[in-house]
């Protein structure tokens, strides 16, 4: 089955230590992005490659960046994990814009101890 | 991103019981989506709206694109113990990012 997935499922990281999450997919989607979804609020948008085209959301810190080294796969690494990144990172694709929705992968939750 | 405001946060219901949720926003959306989140897992799109005043089914799921372009409801009938999860609305304008609101929790009892 075409679907999106994120490895690992849970990820415990040190204060300050380099952390790299990835996502693959298998749909041939054009975009794919990334989001962080803290506890009990909506997911927001980190940034999205459109192809190898990357954009990133005004309010992202630069704490966090981003690989796509081809179209199956996408990386997001965080420099320095601080206790305030503890969240479900979720990764996301579509074939266009998001008018027909994304679809998701399972997420990574990361701890950071 | 523009706001959306989701009601209600959260709902605690009896099985067989039918459900009504909706989502509002302060601007017009070409595209309204609902998703639902199981616990530790991602979204999974439910029904998506492309029309103002437009009615959807998927099963025991019925949505609406409101006539204004400002809100969507979705309703769930005759609720089971695996409707359980989050459900989000979500609004697109062409761009590629999603507007989501914050969710309605959604419990059903045996």
């Amino acid at each position: 089955d075409a679907m999106v997935i994120q490895n690992p499922r849970y990820q415990v990281t040190q204060f300050g230590k380099p952390v790299t999450l990835s996502c693959s997919q298998t749909l041939n989607h054009n975009v794919m992005y990334w989001y962080q979804q803290k506890s009990s609020q909506a997911p927001k948008l980190l940034f999205h490659y459109y192809d190898k085209d990357f954009n990133n959301e005004a309010d992202t810190p630069d704490n966090f960046q981003s690989r796509r080294p081809n179209t199956s796969f996408c990386f997001l690494d965080i420099r320095s994990p601080g206790l305030g990144d503890a969240a479900m990172y979720l990764c996301a694709t579509s074939f266009t814009t998001g008018l027909y929705g994304y679809t998701f992968g399972s997420g990574t939750r990361l701890t950071v101890v | 991103g523009q706001q959306l405001n989701q009601s209600p946060q959260s709902m605690f219901i009896q099985e067989g019981e039918d459900v009504s949720m909706n989502c509002t926003s302060s601007s017009i959306f070409n595209t309204w989506l609902w998703y639902k989140q199981d616990p530790g897992e991602g979204p999974v799109l439910l029904i998506a709206l492309y029309k103002a005043g437009e009615l959807t089914s998927n099963g025991r799921l019925t949505a609406q694109f409101g006539i204004t372009r400002k809100d969507s409801f979705l309703n769930i009938s005759a609720s089971i113990p695996s409707d359980v999860g989050i459900y989000f609305c979500a609004g697109s304008n062409s761009g590629y990012a999603l507007n989501f609101g914050k969710g309605t929790s959604l419990l059903v009892t045996p």
